[in-house]
């Protein structure tokens, strides 16, 4: 069964700064993983998504890293802004069928 | 031109009631999903359908039960509710084969037994 921890559960920062939030998943077979924010109260946005053969995905600010080996992924998140506040959620994908298993979120909070 | 779409938003209901959840999904996806986030947060898969057919059924109660009448649709009923049931629920559709934007959720019904 899929496991996912996300690291930290909680981050506060000064507008600016470069952030790794930290995602690690116990079982490496996965089709591929996928990074979404939620902002409170409201549904879940896509943001990369990372296919098993990938090493990384870049979308404008964010940069999102897999080692499926290790199972681990990380998402950049460069020169960190107050509307990047929200719920960060990592959620691999297995392969055997289409459950994504979610990790309970980096809360993120860019202080301006 | 909403993606995923589900009715009602916001649901207070008493214990004992029947509610349905509707969802539905004009990105042409094969997959549709219900999803459950609890107080805690954590979101959990319940059920999946693929082309109608349920491919995806977490230990979830029996008072729960998912309705496919198209691809484009997938709708949840909940019999005899109680406090527990108390959350957000989340309907998502995704491909059947990995394409960007991979899975696509909608806006979630937070539903409330009083």
């Amino acid at each position: 069964k899929q496991e996912v921890t996300q690291i930290p559960a909680a981050l506060s920062v000064p507008e600016g700064e470069n952030l790794v939030l930290n995602c690690s998943f116990t079982d490496s077979a996965i089709y591929n993983l996928q990074w979404f924010r939620q902002d409170p109260g409201k549904g879940l946005t896509s943001l990369l998504l990372i296919q098993s053969s990938q090493r990384e995905q870049t979308s404008g600010r964010l940069n999102a890293s897999l080692d499926k080996s290790s199972g681990r992924s990380t998402l950049y998140i460069a020169a960190s802004q107050p509307g990047d506040s929200a719920t960060y959620l990592c959620a691999p994908k297995e392969t055997s069928g289409s459950r994504l298993t979610f990790g309970e979120g980096t809360q993120l909070t860019v202080n301006p | 031109d909403t993606a995923v779409s589900q009715t009602p938003k916001y649901l207070v209901t008493q214990m004992g009631n029947d509610k349905s959840i509707k969802c539905e999904q004009n990105l042409g996806h094969d997959t549709m999903y219900w999803y459950k986030q609890d107080s805690k947060k954590f979101l959990k898969i319940m059920f999946s359908y693929n082309n109608k057919e349920l491919i995806i059924n977490e230990t979830v109660p029996n008072r729960f039960s998912p309705k496919s009448p198209d691809k484009a649709h997938l709708n949840l009923h909940i019999n005899s509710l109680e406090l527990g049931d108390s959350a957000v629920y989340f309907c998502a559709s995704s491909q059947d084969k990995t394409t960007l934007p991979g899975y696509t959720f909608g806006s979630g019904t937070r539903l409330t037994v009083v």
